[in-house]
């Protein structure tokens, strides 16, 4: 089983649609988690951290369940501009150097 | 601040040279990363340095060795090139203070 997986895609969605992705890793002892956006045949960036509790940032809200081993990202109102790939990261410990990147799941915001 | 950069952009090798791809960060971090990146695949951790005159390797180190000898570069040396190493090279960093890693534009590598 891979450490950190990620709904396949892609996904295609109209202008103004709630997209949401999910990730789920395999190591419980995971510390940290974030998701990255990289854009066709560029570098990855940081979207956003994802927190215990959960937490949003504009129309970008974040989920974790310890539990269950999941992340969720949600995307409301989906731009043009949000068509990218997004990445699942998990790291061991907090300021780790291990940080396992998902496969990505590619999404297209269609017009 | 030009942040992270890469050289070369793009970069084709015959099967047995060799090659040294440089990073540089101008964001005095102690930490950095070498990735490889294949389709269908998450980006995966060659070496890593947390500080001048350290490295480590990472979860697909063979075939690469790493330097860094100045806290701004880390560099990545392939001996003898394979067809296997064709693949898109990311240099990354960060601060001690901080989870957020800083991604250079990366080298595209084809090993013919």
């Amino acid at each position: 089983r891979k450490e950190v997986e990620q709904d396949p895609g892609p996904f295609n969605v109209p202008e103004g649609a709630t997209v949401a992705f999910n990730c789920t890793y395999s190591n419980s002892a995971s510390q940290s988690f974030f998701w990255y956006r990289q854009d066709c045949r560029k570098e990855p960036k940081l979207l956003m951290s994802v927190y215990s509790s959960g937490n949003e940032d504009g129309r970008f809200t974040a989920q974790l369940n310890r539990a269950s081993q999941y992340i969720s990202l949600l995307i409301r109102d989906s731009k043009l501009s949000d068509s990218a790939t997004y990445l699942c990261v998990v790291n061991m410990y907090d300021y780790g150097q291990n940080f396992v990147f998902g496969p990505g799941t590619r999404l297209s915001v269609l017009p | 601040n030009a942040g992270v950069t890469q050289t070369p952009k793009f970069r084709v090798l015959k099967t047995g040279q060799s090659m040294t791809l440089l990073c540089a960060q101008d964001m005095n971090h102690e930490y950095m990363y070498w990735y490889r990146q294949d389709p269908g695949m998450g980006l995966r951790l060659i070496h890593y340095s947390v500080g001048e005159g350290t490295t480590a390797k990472g979860e697909v180190p063979d075939g690469y060795n790493v330097s860094r000898l100045k806290k701004q570069n880390f560099l990545l040396g392939l001996e003898s090139a394979a067809p296997s190493q064709t693949s898109v090279y990311f240099c990354a960093s960060r601060g001690t203070s901080s989870s957020e890693q800083f991604f250079g534009p990366g080298t595209r590598l084809t090993v013919l």
